[in-house]
């Protein structure tokens, strides 16, 4: 079975600083993907950004960006100059290149940004 | 344009009760998943259909049936509602396609189930 740990229940950070949240994961699988979800309070969910496991350029989508190891099976994403509107709770989620799709999340880490 | 709609957005019931959440996608994918989300926001997937064909069936009590009358569409019923069901399900989809996985899911906005 799959396991994602965020080993972070609560950050915060300064408006306008850089914050990293950890994520690390156990598989057995070569063929996996991973994305990081952002659920604000008004509970939506939505992409952040997602990492293929066969790629070794880290991902990038505008200030966020994220630390793939994948021999150390981490995945962390760093958000750069923060924004009051990056207040959220924050997913990791592992995917397996199979049948299914199945996302497995990590329990999450609430981010909040301080004005 | 919503991508993902659920309805309805909030459900208070007393237990015993049968209750429906219904799902809607417009974005012509092929997949669709329920997950629950329980008091300490862990995320965990319950059902996932693929074209109509259940694919995804995790240990949930069967008190919980999906139903997909097409791609676009996956609906979930709950018989005899018990307090643990109270928590918030979101519905999801993506497109798998014949290549197989990888594809990101794209969720609708919760549906609050409060179980009184």
């Amino acid at each position: 079975a799959q396991t994602v740990t965020q080993s972070q229940p609560e950050m915060s950070v300064q408006e306008a600083e850089t914050v990293t949240l950890s994520c690390t994961y156990d598989t057995s699988e070569s063929n996996y993907y991973l994305f990081w979800y952002k659920q604000p309070p008004s509970r939506q969910m939505i992409l952040v950004i997602r990492q293929e496991a066969y790629k070794q350029q880290n991902a990038t989508e505008n200030r966020f960006s994220v630390n793939f190891q994948k021999a150390a099976k981490s995945f962390s994403l760093k958000i750069s100059d923060s924004q009051l509107g990056d207040t959220a709770m924050y997913f990791c989620a592992f995917m397996k290149r199979a049948t299914g799709n199945q996302f497995y999340f990590g329990t999450g880490t609430s981010l909040t940004v301080i004005p | 344009d919503t991508a993902v709609s659920q309805t309805p957005k909030y459900l208070v019931t007393q237990m015993g009760n049968d209750k429906s959440i219904k799902c809607e996608q417009n974005l012509g994918h092929d997949t669709m998943y329920w997950y629950k989300q329980d008091s300490k926001k862990f995320l965990k997937i319950m059902f996932s259909y693929n074209n109509k064909e259940l694919i995804i069936n995790e240990t949930v009590p069967n008190r919980f049936s999906p139903k997909s009358p097409d791609k676009a569409h996956l609906n979930l019923h709950i018989n005899s509602l018990e307090l643990g069901d109270s928590a918030v399900y979101f519905c999801a989809s993506s497109q798998v396609g014949v290549a197989g996985g990888g594809k990101t899911q794209y969720f609708g906005p919760g549906t609050r189930l409060t179980v009184l």
